[in-house]
């Protein structure tokens, strides 16, 4: 199947910085990327839906001035988390859709882990 | 999108076959039934989709019913390895996003 990278896979900060995550399709071009929060022992919740050259679409209750999305190019989506607080910990996954296929399938990255102290 | 009901924990014996259910009774005719699974602290990885037949793959086979209100992933032979949480989800092609349900936990012992 098609392969997501998210990096960097796990991150630990200080309350009031920010962090960057990357996610990358490796051998497909990405017009869509979602993004998802996932607190222990949760359920996967949807964040944002990224679309390539245009402004992210945000699910009810997700600050957007808190949580950048980026998504420049066909191949790489950004989530910036701002400000970043300890509630903001958490376990943050994206996927992509492939550009072509018949079903649209969705792939997901590995993951990446955020501390904040 | 429709929403699932699946079963919150399921145990199954190492070599045999895991059944896992899923009930989706609003689904609408143009919503494929997709399966999921998330081992623990990784993404989820794809199993395997289908829209009314039954389908299968190298990993499982899908059971969906005539009617489309339940279907039944299979997984042949479980190994320890097949221990994770299995998310099944309903939407219909392109663009729309996937929602997570609670899924089945799934644990495969020796």
């Amino acid at each position: 199947g098609a392969v997501v990278s998210q990096h960097p896979s796990w991150v630990i900060c200080k309350s009031g910085t920010s962090v960057k995550i990357e996610c990358r399709s490796l051998d497909f071009q990405a017009t869509t990327m979602f993004w998802y929060r996932q607190f222990p022992k949760q359920s996967l919740m949807l964040m944002a839906t990224s679309n390539e050259g245009s402004k992210a679409t945000y699910e009810q209750g997700v600050e957007k001035d808190k949580f950048l999305i980026n998504h420049a190019s066909l191949t790489l989506s950004t989530l910036t988390v701002t400000s970043a607080h300890p509630e903001d910990s958490s376990f943050y996954i994206c996927s992509a859709r492939l550009r072509e296929g018949l079903t649209g399938e969705l792939f997901f990255g590995e993951g990446s882990r955020l501390t904040v102290l | 999108d429709a929403k699932t009901t699946q079963p919150p924990s399921m145990d199954c014996a190492e070599g045999r076959a895991a059944n896992l259910p899923c009930n989706h009774s609003t689904i609408s005719g143009n919503e494929y039934v997709y399966w999921y699974r998330q081992i623990h602290s990784q993404g989820p990885q794809y199993i395997i989709h289908g829209l009314k037949n039954n389908e299968t793959n190298e990993m499982a086979s899908l059971i969906i019913t005539e009617d489309r209100k339940s279907s039944t992933l299979i997984l042949p032979h479980a190994t320890l390895r097949d221990t994770a949480v299995y998310y099944c989800i309903v939407r219909a092609t392109y663009g729309n996003k996937l929602v997570f349900g609670a899924g089945t936990i799934l644990r495969v012992k020796s």
